[in-house]
């Protein structure tokens, strides 16, 4: 198994900032992705990180907004750019391993006001 | 298209009762894989149990067991004697074995574990 290491696990930012939120695995995984979810409803993918390559983003989201780092395979980070309050969610980050099972951080609840 | 659907977005069981908690997806695929994910209120997301689609045989994790029904296409996990930290948002996931690394996520089901 992998355990992952994700921060912050909370903020509150202003209209018009950014925010990174790092993710941290303790092992190297293939794929790592990055999910948002709203309180009490499922995931929803944002994009899949690439180690050395650029990341590959889901419909309706875009790398000006959601900028995804991977400079190597045991960590990634994700960028919400230029916020505005209906980026106030829950962020996740999950790590593939063997037998495709995904690990997942424990999720950053953004508000922005 | 693939999709998972779980019908009951919200369940309750006694404690130390038994519950079953219902998945269905669509695929044309054989190969694929299967999972029931639980995320209690601290948000983290926790493997409970995988199946394969090609094993016939039903994957069982301690308390947790599946009754997995190619034909039907439909995953249905059982707890048995219910503990309160079992209360949290079960989700069923589906991937294809075929290369692609993308989870389908069903809608998710809130379990209750009444004392």
């Amino acid at each position: 198994s992998a355990v992952i290491s994700q921060k912050p696990s909370r903020d509150i930012c202003q209209r018009g900032t950014s925010l990174t939120i790092q993710c941290q695995v303790d092992s190297q995984v293939t794929m790592m992705f990055w999910y948002r979810q709203q309180p009490g409803q499922s995931l929803t993918l944002i994009a899949t990180a690439n180690q050395g390559s650029e990341a590959t983003y889901e419909s309706g989201f875009v790398i000006d907004k959601f900028p995804i780092s991977r400079p190597n395979l045991t960590f990634s980070t994700l960028t919400v750019s230029n916020m505005s309050p209906e980026d106030s969610s829950i962020y996740l980050c999950s790590g593939q391993g063997p037998g495709d099972i995904q690990y997942f951080g424990a999720g950053t609840r953004l508000s922005v006001l | 298209a693939q999709t998972v659907t779980q019908s009951q977005p919200e369940m309750s069981v006694q404690e130390a009762e038994t519950v079953t908690l219902s998945c269905t997806y669509d695929t044309s695929e054989s190969d694929y894989y299967l999972f029931w994910y639980k995320q209690p209120p601290s948000r983290q997301m926790i493997l409970v149990i995988r199946q394969e689609a090609y094993k016939q045989q039903n994957a069982t994790e301690n308390r947790f067991s599946v009754n997995f029904q190619k034909a039907a296409k439909s995953f249905s996990l059982k707890i048995s004697d219910s503990q309160l930290g079992d209360a949290a948002m079960y989700f069923c996931a589906y991937i294809p074995g075929s290369g692609t690394y993308k989870y389908i996520f069903g809608t998710g089901t809130r379990l209750k574990v009444l004392a």
